[in-house]
């Protein structure tokens, strides 16, 4: 059980361009799903915190309006890069839970790999 | 099936303790497993291990990893209240063209003074 998907698993895309990545816990109702970038040396770096119905919160530093964050239901939460640019070439990661609060646990989708041209 | 397991899912200890926690894998194209440590918001990093046999060593911590018996070790020794956390194992590889990262369930760690 608490499987995470996300979708698509790579991407490449021109400079300028949208790209939409989704999220879906397949088995369980998130209440809360997280969007990870990955950096250089396996870091990764949370960027929003995303609860069903309402807007997402952003950490400090992430750019909300080039992060479109979206989680319109239970089960799943896109994360849209807009404007895409070299630099967010990157291999971003999401999760999910079912327990608010810290500590909690959390499921992670296999990732997905954008490459901006 | 799950591809990254780890075990115990949860440990209570006291202060000064030494634990070990593991983590068995089962991916073709096997790239690196990566070790973890989550308090409160992202995971911080701890390891990241390629080779077989190699020990990675970083202050109490350490790790090592077994590609013939698909396993990798955590290792703290004089555990300390500040080591309770979720500690999560990743295993990355390839397949169909793209790179994948599976993380474990973790294994929740508490250390009690």
């Amino acid at each position: 059980g608490a499987v995470v998907s996300q979708h698509p698993s790579r991407v490449i895309c021109k400079s300028g361009t949208s790209v939409k990545i989704e999220c879906r816990s397949l088995d369980f109702q998130a209440t809360t799903m997280f969007w990870y970038r990955q950096f250089p040396k396996q870091s990764l770096m949370l960027m929003a915190t995303s609860n069903e119905g309402s807007k997402a919160t952003y950490e400090q530093g992430v750019e909300k309006d080039k992060f479109l964050i979206n989680h319109a239901s239970l089960t799943l939460s896109t994360l849209t890069v807009t404007s895409a640019h070299p630099e967010d070439s990157s291999f971003y990661i999401c999760s999910a839970t079912v327990i608010a609060g810290v500590p909690y646990e959390q499921y992670f989708g296999p990732g997905t790999r954008l490459t901006v041209t | 099936e799950d591809k990254v397991v780890q075990s115990p899912l949860s440990l209570v200890v006291h202060e000064g303790d030494t634990v070990t926690l593991n983590c068995s894998y089962e991916v073709t194209n096997f790239r690196s497993l990566l070790w973890y440590k989550q308090e409160k918001k992202a995971p911080t990093f701890l390891f990241m291990l390629t080779s077989s046999g190699i020990e990675k060593k970083s202050g109490r911590l350490s790790s090592i990893l077994d590609k013939k018996e698909l396993f990798s070790i955590l290792n703290i020794t004089a555990t300390q209240t500040g080591d309770s956390a979720v500690y999560l194992c990743a295993v990355e590889f390839a397949q169909g063209g793209s790179e994948k990262l599976v993380f474990g369930k973790g294994t929740k760690l508490t250390v009690n003074p």
